[in-house]
């Protein structure tokens, strides 16, 4: 059974300063890995998407790396700004299914 | 263009009572899924639709039904709802099980 954790649990960091979130999977054949962002209260919003065959992906201020063969991915997030306080899930996909790790939540303080 | 909608966005049950949530999407994509959240849980996945005809049990089905009625919506459903489904459930979807998945904006069901 793929179990995938996100350390470390709660993060809070001064407006400007990077991010570093990180994401462990057990299972290295997976199919892609995908990084949301969810706000309390609302929706998952999908981040960005790394096929197994990629390295990294890149979207404005994201930047997501996926090493498949040790079961690890790292989401940094430059120049964090107090908007991009939120919780941030790393999902794999295997077979059908996402798995879900269970979320960072950061805060970034103006 | 609304993605994917949710209805209803809060629900109360009594034990035993039955319902439907329901889900659509705009976006022309052939796979549609059911999540429930849950603390401490994460997101765990009840059913699956890859296309349109094709229903399949994911991590956690019992208790729940699912019919996928057209390309656009798929539906779950609660026979008869226990306290354990308290809960707040997400629809996805997606173009292919190999494209990033889009959600809803959730249904908070509780049940009594």
């Amino acid at each position: 059974k793929q179990e995938v954790t996100q350390i470390p649990a709660a993060l809070s960091v001064p407006e400007g300063e990077n991010l570093v979130l990180n994401c462990s999977f057990t299972d290295s054949a997976i199919y892609n890995l995908q990084w949301f962002r969810q706000d309390p209260g609302k929706g998952l919003t999908s981040l960005l998407l790394i096929q197994s065959s990629q390295r990294e992906q890149t979207s404005g201020r994201l930047n997501a790396s996926l090493d498949k063969s040790s079961g690890r991915s790292t989401l940094y997030i430059a120049a964090s700004q107090p908007g991009d306080s939120a919780t941030y899930l790393c999902a794999v996909r295997d077979d059908y299914k996402l798995s879900f790790g269970a979320g960072t939540t950061v805060t970034v303080r103006a | 263009n609304a993605g994917v909608t949710q209805t209803p966005k809060f629900q109360v049950l009594k034990t035993g009572q039955s319902m439907t949530l329901q889900c659509a999407q705009d976006m022309n994509h052939n796979s549609m899924y059911w999540y429930r959240q849950d603390p401490g849980m994460g997101l765990r996945l009840i059913y699956y639709s890859a296309s349109e005809g094709t229903t399949d049990k994911g991590e956690v089905p019992n208790g729940y039904n699912v019919s996928r009625l057209n390309k656009r919506e798929f539906s779950l459903r609660l026979e008869s709802a226990a306290p354990s489904q308290t809960s707040v459930y997400f629809c996805a979807s997606s173009k292919s099980r190999d494209n990033e998945q889009f959600f809803g904006p959730g249904t908070r069901l509780t049940v009594l």
